[in-house]
């Protein structure tokens, strides 16, 4: 069965980097997108942008041009986001989600919390 | 596009008919997909083009709507529908709803 599984809970410094991975199985890595999703607490979704493992092909929301950084290893099917210079507004739950270039995402990661403090 | 939810809390009984509303701020093409949110999980997958309904979810979930305005409607409310739900549109960059909280009264 379909499972993306994301790493663990981070307790980052402000002006620090992280970077989350979700591991796909149950699929074929390589032809789905695959999406990042931002929540803060009590707060809606937003979106960050996708990377298509097949080819490394990015997008992202133009919110988070140099925020965010999505790679892909498709040897491990593992999608990867890098967060860069933390501040306290990056403290989320950061979703993986895929996509098969339809535009929505029919299966989600069970979210990784992402907490900046000093 | 802009997606905005209403109400933003409902409260209904068990067995009731509940309408959730999505507008957009343009035409949306039925580009347009409902989430449901339970406590401390991950969204999941209800609705995509607008009423095309997810593999697995019940039938008493359904969507409609056309141009900006969309509607959710689940047919009779069970205690396992609490849950948060957002709207979706994927026909001009990718945005969601601020959601709509609905409680068991």
């Amino acid at each position: 069965q379909v499972q993306l599984q994301q790493s663990g809970a981070e307790l980052v410094k402000p002006g620090s980097s992280v970077k989350i991975s979700c591991k796909a199985s149950g699929y074929t890595f390589t032809s789905y997108d695959m999406h990042w999703i931002k929540q803060q607490p009590g707060n809606g979704l937003e979106w960050i942008g996708w990377i298509y493992p097949g080819n490394g092909n990015t997008k992202y929301n133009q919110k988070f041009n140099g925020k965010a950084t999505l790679t892909a290893d498709k040897s491990s099917s593992t999608a990867y986001m890098q967060l860069s210079s933390l501040t306290s507004e990056d403290s989320a739950v950061y979703f993986c989600a895929r996509d098969w270039e339809l535009g929505y995402f029919d299966f989600w990661g069970p979210g990784t919390m992402v907490t900046v403090s000093s | 596009i802009q997606l905005t939810q209403s109400p933003s809390l409902l409260s209904a009984s068990v067995g009731d008919r509940v309408t959730l509303s999505c507008k957009g701020s343009q035409n949306i093409n039925n580009y347009l997909a409902w989430y449901q949110q339970k406590l401390g999980e991950a969204p999941k997958l209800l609705i995509y083009n607008t009423n095309s309904l997810q593999t697995g979810i019940p039938s008493r979930f359904s969507g409609s709507g056309s141009g900006t305005d969309y509607t959710l409607t689940i047919s009779s409310l069970q205690p396992e529908d609490v849950a948060t739900y957002f709207c979706y549109q994927y026909n001009n960059g990718l945005t969601f709803g601020s959601g709509t909280k609905l409680e068991i009264k």
